[in-house]
């Protein structure tokens, strides 16, 4: 159980296209989830909670206009990235909590490997 | 602004020795802390917790330690074994499930 799909699983794109990241829990429900970015050789930073009926929660200096985020169910939020540029490129990580459990444990999802042409 | 970071960027241990990753966290309002392992091109899997009101905690072949004097968590890995190599990062909870990663350390096990 409480697993999480990401897709698509990479995507190559032209610099100036938006991209759109899906995050899905597949058996189980979950109000919040978070969308990570990662850099080679770096750790996740966190760049957004998607809360599910309403407007994400943004972290300081994460453009909410660039990286629209969609929580429209309790097994789907969605990222785009609104024209993308090179500095885009990077390794997309989404994590979901269950709601019906106790404890807040987050299951992340496979990740998405950005490549902007 | 408040971090996690780890002490080791990268660990390197020979296959049937045990391995300890450490961790030093500056928030001393967390109260609950994870170790995630992440393999190359992967999202991270949660490996062990531990919350502030103890200070061992052990799993399978992993012990996490949490020491809240000195702000510092270790992981340890029993009979490491070549499919342990990957990075980790340990994680504190701040309010609202928020979740700041440590920088990461990368494990290499020589077989």
């Amino acid at each position: 159980g409480a697993v999480v799909s990401q897709h698509p699983s990479w995507v190559i794109c032209k610099s100036g296209t938006s991209v759109k990241i899906e995050c899905r829990s597949l058996d189980f429900q979950a109000t919040t989830m978070f969308w990570y970015r990662q850099f080679p050789k770096q750790s996740l930073m966190l760049m957004a909670t998607s809360n599910e009926g309403s407007k994400a929660t943004y972290e300081q200096g994460v453009e909410k206009d660039k990286f629209l985020i969609n929580h429209a169910s309790l097994t789907l939020s969605t990222l785009t990235v609104t024209s993308a540029h090179p500095e885009d490129s990077s390794f997309y990580i989404c994590s979901a909590i269950n709601s019906g459990r106790t404890g807040g444990t987050q299951y992340f999802g496979p990740g998405t490997r950005l490549l902007v042409l | 602004g408040e971090s996690v970071g780890l002490h080791l960027p990268t660990l390197s241990v020979q296959e049937g020795d045990n391995s300890i990753i450490n961790c030093a966290y500056s928030n001393s309002a967390s109260d609950y802390f994870i170790w995630y392992k992440q393999e190359s091109g992967k999202g991270p899997q949660f490996i062990i917790d531990i919350r502030s009101n103890m200070d061992k905690r052990q799993g399978q072949r992993v012990t996490v330690l949490l020491n809240k004097t000195v702000k510092h968590l270790s992981l340890q890995i029993a009979a490491t074994q070549p499919g342990d190599s990957a990075v980790y990062f340990c994680a504190e909870y701040t309010g609202g499930f928020k979740t700041i990663f440590g920088a990461g350390t990368r494990l290499f096990v020589k077989a």
